[in-house]
Formats: structure tokens, C-alpha cells, sequence
């Protein structure tokens, strides 16, 4: 089972922050969260990764709580491109299987 | 350009054949995996291998089969044990070595058996 939860879906304007939580209570010192986006009918790829620091990228901001128990994934401005389903997912490092649950299916309404 | 490839990208099968997926990488990674993803369902890991000539299945591998005699390539077969063939075939690699790693996905292979 994944050991992340997240909501289904969410629709955001286009041009606005794209704020998609995730919640990982049960997440160990030395794991990692990770995130990916899967665009209809294409691989997933990845976005962003972090352990406890926030992080930045080109493409989107990861927020991680002081308690490690949730993190907000930010596109500063999304895009109708950025339609895709977001996976939240905890490893750790040299972990040798990566669950993806269900994700978050972003809906940007133009 | 560097980059993992699947082929092909659509690929039709009678019920009861053999089909073998191609999966090669061009990025020196260790390691290479196959999942299978159905219809508003996450992936589910049918097989990894972090080294040649060695693999372990993952969550569902019956009815799969993979080999790894090349760092760069992966094939997978789905046999005709595999009950539900029909479904979206996907790829990745990465490092091994060292700190955080990332998995990188082929574009997939979208099967049908019937």
C-alpha cells in the first residue's frame, strides 16, 4: 500500500498557484518525498524531491511541514500543460521499489 | 540524446500468444523496472533488476517474465498465464549509487489481448 494519501482531484485557474497536498504521518527519519506528475497517456516524470528542508526547482516548490507528516506541492503558475496526475510518494534512499498510489488528478481551468 | 525508449508504442496480440516489450536506456543506470498501469490506477511493479543477469519480482509478477543480459535493456514478456494482459506497459531506470535518485520513465507500450 502507499504510504501517502492525497486527494483525488483538484481544478485551479490557469495562472494561479497550484497548491496539491499530500499527508505521510507514518514517514520514517530517513525517508524521502518525492514527487511526479503523469500526463495522459505518457511516463511519469519527475518534479521535485526533498527530506526536510523546502525545495525549489524550474518547475514547482515543495513544502515540507517541521514535523515531516505532510508537504504541499506548489506550481507558482500553472498552465494548461500542467493538467496531469500528481503522485506523492515516500522513499527512501536506495529504497528498491517505489509505490505510486492514485494521485492527484489537477484539473487548470482556462 | 539520452533517454530510456519503449517500442513499440501500440501493440495488439491474440489471447493465448507470447509478447515481449522492449525497453533500452542510453543513461548508464543500474537499475531498470517494468509496471503496469490499468485504467485511473496508479503502477504496480512487476519486475526490477539493479544489476545484469539478476531480478526480482515485484507485486505482480505472475504471467511475467523479464531477462537482463545488457545494462541497457530490459525486455519484458507477458505470457499467455497472465490473466489480464490488456493494460499500459511502462519502463523506467536509474542510479543506484549514492544519495536521493529518481526513476526515469520510457514513454510506455499500450497492450491489447483479445
Amino acid at each position: 500500500d502507499a504510504k501517502t494519501t492525497q486527494p483525488p482531484s483538484m481544478d485551479c485557474a490557469e495562472g494561479r498557484a497550484a497548491n496539491l497536498p499530500c499527508n505521510h504521518s507514518t514517514i520514517s527519519g530517513i525517508e524521502y518525498v518525492y514527487w511526479y506528475r503523469q500526463i495522459h497517456s505518457q511516463g511519469p516524470q519527475y518534479i521535485i524531491h526533498g527530506l526536510k528542508n523546502n525545495e525549489t526547482n524550474e518547475m514547482a516548490s515543495l513544502i515540507i511541514t517541521e514535523d515531516r507528516k505532510s508537504s504541499t506541492l506548489i506550481l507558482p503558475h500553472a498552465t494548461l500543460r500542467d493538467t496531469a496526475v500528481y503522485y506523492c510518494i515516500v522513499i527512501m534512499n536506495r529504497d528498491d521499489k517505489i509505490i505510486f498510489g492514485k494521485g492527484t488528478r489537477l484539473h487548470i481551468l482556462p | 540524446d539520452g533517454g530510456i525508449t519503449q517500442s513499440p508504442k501500440y501493440l495488439f496480440r491474440k489471447e493465448g500468444q507470447n509478447v515481449t516489450l522492449s525497453c533500452e536506456q542510453n543513461l548508464n543506470h543500474d537499475a531498470m523496472y517494468w509496471y503496469r498501469q490499468d485504467p485511473g490506477q496508479g503502477l504496480r511493479l512487476i519486475y526490477y533488476s539493479q544489476i545484469v543477469n539478476d531480478f526480482q519480482k515485484g507485486d505482480i509478477a505472475e504471467g511475467y517474465s523479464v531477462s537482463r543480459e545488457k545494462k541497457e535493456s530490459f525486455p519484458l514478456t507477458v505470457t499467455s498465464a497472465q490473466k489480464n494482459p490488456t493494460a499500459f506497459y511502462l519502463c523506467a531506470s536509474s542510479h543506484l549509487a549514492g544519495g536521493p535518485y529518481e526513476q526515469y520513465f520510457g514513454p510506455g507500450t499500450r497492450l491489447t489481448v483479445t
